[in-house]
């Protein structure tokens, strides 16, 4: 059974510019949740796709948006990217029918803006 | 107000040390709560779940949780240097749409050999 993945480990992206983070789900499950996480401080929720369609979404302007594709795969898509934006985005996929702590997380993609 | 307080520490102990980490929350709706460990440059890992108010142990950790003060615990009996990390308390709302975990800040933990 291979675990959650993601790609790429780090990014270095300058202010105005657009960037895409992937995550591949672990096998059997059909839903991903994003989160970012500042440094010093906890994951914050994105948003979270089910099954290809957005299903619940956190405090986050629409510059920030993904996609789930047929394979459950997943990406994070940020325009205009702002100096705040520098964060560790994880990845996070579950079976969509068990228990809200069965969540399984990613290494991570570690995004700097400069 | 944060849903969620952590005290982010750091906390340094020495190896074999029973180390108490706390969280409290605001939103009464909160149902199940669980306990992460992040080593750094990694993702969370999950510890322990639990959805009751009570003790529930496993091997040298112990989640406590107390609903009507909207308190939880991770006590760490015989601490490891292997068990210095972040530790992160994460709750979800009977209420979210999707499961939606709202975390603490995070406390780091160091063991000291």
């Amino acid at each position: 059974e291979t675990g959650v993945t993601q790609s790429p480990t780090h990014l270095i992206k300058t202010r105005g510019q657009q960037v895409t983070l992937r995550c591949s789900s672990q096998s059997g499950h059909n839903t991903v949740s994003w989160y970012q996480q500042a440094l010093g401080q906890g994951p914050q929720f994105i948003f979270q796709y089910y099954r290809e369609e957005e299903n619940g979404r956190g405090n986050f302007p629409p510059r920030f948006s993904g996609l789930q594709f047929p394979n459950y795969s997943s990406e994070l898509n940020v325009n205009a990217l702002e100096l705040d934006d520098s964060a560790l985005y994880l990845c996070a996929s579950s079976s969509g029918q068990g228990a809200p702590y069965e969540q399984y997380f990613g290494p991570g993609t570690r995004l700097t803006v400069t | 107000q944060k849903e969620v307080e952590q005290d982010p520490g750091p906390l340094s102990v020495p190896e074999g040390a029973i180390v108490s980490l706390n969280c409290t929350y605001s939103n009464s709706a909160f149902q199940y709560f669980m306990w992460y460990r992040q080593y750094s440059r990694k993702g969370p890992e999950l510890l322990m779940y639990t959805y009751s108010s009570g003790n529930k142990e496993d091997g040298r950790f112990t989640a406590q949780v107390d609903k009507s003060s909207k308190y939880i615990s991770l006590f760490i009996r015989d601490s490891q240097p292997s068990d210095s990390a972040t530790y992160l308390c994460a709750m979800v709302s009977s209420r979210s749409s999707g499961d939606k975990l709202t975390f603490g800040t995070g406390t780091r933990l160091a063991v000291r050999p």
